[in-house]
């Protein structure tokens, strides 16, 4: 029940496309959904989140769509650049209903975005 | 404003060592989090503390690691009596608080045991 599912594994677009990452969870106590990038060596570094009493959220080129009912969410790159190359995490947290604001996380995408 | 500083970036030991591995959060941050990442995969959540206390440590192995994040000074992981399969990226994440705060993470600590 703890656990987030992310697929695919990895991912190859064109420069251009829109590469999409979907993830699903069991836990219906969690109530922060955010997505993270990571670069080889750093870090991962927050790119957008979304609570769940809204469907969709965009920050530039990235969008997060959130269905509610059948417990998933997505990411989508719009226009997506050799630059976004890298690693994608989806994750949760039952921060408002816990004691814990910890993150659990998906497996991961890594994603390419050739010229 | 620093950001999330840990250290050593990479830390070679031998089977039976220990391995201390040090955490100093954003400035202004009273929350850490430990996660672990072995190659290809995601990362694992191991403890959640704030000063002088931890909060959620579901994540610990029950042997061999403890983490504390003292009054003063940056918060510690320490692995005692390593083995292969703590070969790994430790990663420190703060946040300002629990509920709205977004986590900010190091660059990690890569722990190799030979």
């Amino acid at each position: 029940q703890q656990q987030v599912k992310q697929s695919p594994q990895s991912l190859i677009v064109q420069k251009g496309g829109i590469p999409i990452i979907n993830c699903a969870y069991e836990n219906t106590a969690f109530d922060y959904f955010p997505w993270y990038q990571q670069f080889p060596g750093k870090g991962p570094a927050l790119l957008i989140a979304i609570r769940p009493d809204v469907s969709e959220k965009k920050e530039g080129r990235f969008t997060i769509s959130f269905n509610k009912s059948a417990k998933q969410f997505s990411l989508h790159i719009m226009d997506s650049q050799p630059g976004d190359s890298a690693t994608y995490f989806c994750a949760a947290s039952p921060r408002w209903r816990s004691n814990t604001g910890k993150l659990i996380f998906g497996q991961g995408t890594t994603l390419q975005v050739k010229p | 404003n620093a950001g999330v500083m840990q250290n050593p970036r990479h830390l070679v030991r031998r089977r039976g060592q220990e391995a201390r591995l040090r955490c100093s959060p954003m400035k202004g941050h009273s929350h850490v989090y430990w996660y672990r990442q072995l190659p290809e995969e995601g990362l694992k959540f191991m403890v959640y503390l704030q000063k002088e206390n931890i909060i959620d440590e579901s994540g610990m192995p029950k042997e061999r690691f403890s983490a504390e994040f003292p009054k003063e000074g940056p918060s510690i992981l320490r692995i005692q009596q390593v083995v292969r399969g703590d070969s790994a990226a430790y990663f420190c994440a703060s946040s300002p608080d629990r509920v709205t705060g977004e986590l900010f993470f190091g660059e990690g600590s890569r722990l190799t045991v030979l």
